[in-house]
């Protein structure tokens, strides 16, 4: 079975840094593109960015470029999402998503992480 | 103020069908696959259409998509209750260069 598992709920102060998790199984990790869609407590879903695991090449939206880093690790199937300051703003659900190209298609999702930033 | 624009909800009576618009531009609709996501709420979207018009294996054909011009809709037809949820469209924008999303409408059975 193809699946994202991503990491659990997190908790944190601003100005803190965090790295979640997004692990793949089923299926061949390098050959499809990994992105991560962020959706703010009741509002829509927003592309983050996305990454090709075979050789780690990212693309950013502009809206988070330099905000947050989209790494992978194809040695053990899993890419990263990662703050190095977080913000009250960061408080979100993030969700993982297998890219099938073409037609830039999101067609399988991981179960989504919770990140809550609250001094 | 999202750049692929939905209505914000939509219903219907079980069996009715019912259609989502969703309007966009020549730098992404226009140019560009639109597919369609669903998301139940308190769950991970799901997707429902890609490539404007095929549906992945396991959604139902109840479920159909189209696309004309800088315009695509979603039509669910014989409504069911668990098609209670929020549908996302999206496309790749040559312009912005990057994917968007709709703003998202919600589908409710009365």
């Amino acid at each position: 079975e193809v699946q994202l598992v991503q990491s659990g709920a997190e908790v944190k102060k601003p100005g803190e840094s965090l790295t979640i998790s997004c692990k793949a199984s089923g299926y061949s990790f390098t050959t499809y593109w990994i992105t991560w869609v962020r959706q703010m407590p009741g509002k829509g879903l927003e592309w983050m960015g996305r990454i090709d695991p075979s050789d780690s090449y990212t693309n950013y939206n502009p809206s988070f470029q330099g905000r947050v880093t989209i790494s992978a690790d194809k040695s053990i199937d899993t890419a990263y999402l990662q703050w190095s300051s977080l913000k009250a703003s960061d408080t979100a659900m993030y969700y993982c998503a297998r890219l099938y190209l073409p037609p830039h298609a999101f067609d399988v999702w991981g179960q989504g992480t919770m990140v809550t930033v609250s001094s | 103020q999202s750049v692929l624009t939905q209505p914000p909800s939509a219903s219907g009576t079980p069996g009715q069908r019912v259609t989502i618009s969703c309007s966009g531009s020549t730098s992404n609709i226009r140019s560009n696959s639109v597919n369609w996501y669903q998301q139940v709420p308190g769950t991970a979207p799901k997707l429902l259409i890609y490539s404007n018009n095929q549906r992945p294996s396991g959604v139902p054909d109840r479920f159909s998509g189209s696309k004309s011009g800088t315009s695509a809709s979603l039509a669910i037809s014989g409504l069911q209750s668990e098609d209670e949820a929020d549908y996302y469209c999206a496309a790749w924008d040559d312009s912005l260069d990057r994917y968007v999303f709709g703003s998202g409408t919600e589908v409710t059975v009365l």
